[in-house]
């Protein structure tokens, strides 16, 4: 069973379009995030929710939002897509108390043509 | 804000040898926690090892152990024995205490060569 899955992994689409990429988590965890690893492989931190309450929001454009319908699941929605945005966009879930640290998902390669 | 610092952008290791991987952070907190991520080419992200700051002891798992020195706020992995499989991207991670928003450094990118 994969603990946190996101898809799809690869997503190609033109300037201006609207996408999502899907995340859902099956370890109970309390608390998912959106990070973003730019083609320089630095990783920053787009979103957190808690008990699907937003508790961060990064300097992130507002064309992102993310979207959790239960504690499970938070989609990442982008848009009116730029080039800029082309990345690699991480999901990750953790517990409250995080001595374990986060669980990631593997993934999805986002680019804009 | 907590910055986490990896000064070491490339490394290289023989296959057996040791090496190590140097972080610092900068924090004005005392309760948080430190982590080492590795990430391969398959991209995805693998907790490698976890220290708690309220702990003194350096912790270890298997091959991989860190040099914790919170005063000096630095914290590197060692990875003994390197293993072609050691390949990978290495992240190190600060993470504050019961706060949802743990900050990476740029990482380490790590060749085993046989």
């Amino acid at each position: 069973d994969t603990a946190v899955s996101q898809t799809p992994k690869y997503l190609v689409t033109q300037m201006g379009n609207d996408k999502s990429i899907k995340c859902e988590q099956n370890l109970g965890h309390d608390t998912m995030y959106w990070y973003k690893q730019d083609s320089k492989k630095f990783l920053k931190i787009m979103f957190s929710y808690n008990n699907k309450e937003l508790i961060i929001n990064e300097t992130v454009p507002n064309r992102f939002s993310p979207k959790s319908p239960d504690k499970a699941h938070l989609n990442l929605h982008i848009n009116s897509l730029e080039l800029g945005d082309s990345a690699v966009y991480f999901c990750a879930s953790s517990q409250e108390r995080r001595p374990h640290g986060y669980t990631f998902g593997s993934g999805t390669r986002l680019t804009v043509v | 804000a907590q910055t986490v610092t990896q000064s070491q952008p490339e490394m290289s290791v023989q296959e057996a040898e040791t090496v190590t991987l140097s972080c610092t952070y900068d924090t004005s907190e005392n309760n948080y926690y430190l982590f080492w991520y590795k990430q391969p080419p398959s991209r995805q992200m693998i907790l490698v090892i976890r220290q708690e700051a309220y702990k003194q002891q350096n912790a270890t798992e298997n091959r991989f152990s860190v040099n914790f020195q919170k005063a000096a706020k630095s914290f590197s992995l060692k990875i003994s024995d390197s293993q072609l499989g050691d390949t990978a991207m290495y992240f190190c991670a600060f993470d504050k205490y019961n706060n949802n928003d743990m900050r990476f450094g740029a990482g380490t990118r790590l060749t085993v060569k046989p």
